[in-house]
């Protein structure tokens, strides 16, 4: 089984609605990540969480919020999905500052 | 803001060549990664350096970090089919506890 898993892994949506992405992780890691990927912009941080109670902005946090429901748990909403919201999202965990971060699969999110 | 630049952004070559991808920036890192990641799948971690001047490698693929630890290449030898995807470099900041990643290299292998 994976140890980072995020949910759904396809989402098509129209402008206005809200969206929750889903990320669940079994490393036991207390810190985890949301990432947006676009082409030729690499990862770009949205939100990040060294813990359940800790909760930051990253570079691109706005039209975004987070959820950190608990240790292996981290989700991602888009209050009201907009067209350039359309993107690649990755969660991502790891155990030490600056140290290797797991990836979740993806979730390719279109928003029309 | 800390900046990665990576270069080239695209490449494409044929088998059996050697190419080398480039991770630049204007600051000092404490440690600096790279990652893989092949379409519909996540980013894995193939290194990291943290010493500047280290050089690693894993296989046909060369890593070397500057002597400044502001710089770092990924160097491929005879590349095959299966080293097509987007590598991406990362880099440690000691005051945020983040990595900051460059906008990453495609690069696709012809047989």
């Amino acid at each position: 089984d994976a140890d980072v898993t995020q949910t759904p892994r396809n989402r098509i949506t129209k402008t206005g609605k809200r969206i929750m992405l889903e990320c669940s992780q079994t490393k036991g890691h207390d810190r985890m990540y949301w990432y947006r990927q676009d082409p030729g912009l690499g990862l770009r941080l949205i939100y990040y969480s060294f813990d359940v109670k800790d909760i930051n902005k990253g570079e691109i946090s706005d039209g975004y919020s987070v959820s950190r429901q608990a240790q292996a748990k981290f989700s991602l909403s888009l209050e009201s999905a907009i067209p350039n919201q359309t993107a690649l999202y990755f969660c991502a965990t790891s155990d030490l500052p600056q140290g290797e971060q797991f990836f979740g699969p993806g979730t390719r999110l279109t928003v029309l | 803001t800390q900046l990665l630049e990576q270069s080239p952004q695209f490449l494409s070559i044929q088998e059996g060549e050697n190419l080398t991808v480039y991770c630049n920036s204007s600051s000092v890192f404490s440690s600096l990664q790279w990652y893989r990641q092949e379409p519909g799948e996540g980013p894995v971690l193939l290194v990291t350096v943290v010493t500047g001047g280290e050089v690693k490698k894993l296989k046909r693929l060369t890593f070397q970090f500057g002597d400044a630890r502001k710089d770092s290449s990924l160097h491929i030898t005879a590349a095959q089919p299966g080293d097509t995807g987007l590598y991406l470099c990362a880099a440690g900041s000691s005051n945020t506890g983040k990595l900051i990643f460059g906008q990453g290299t495609t690069l696709q292998v012809k047989p």
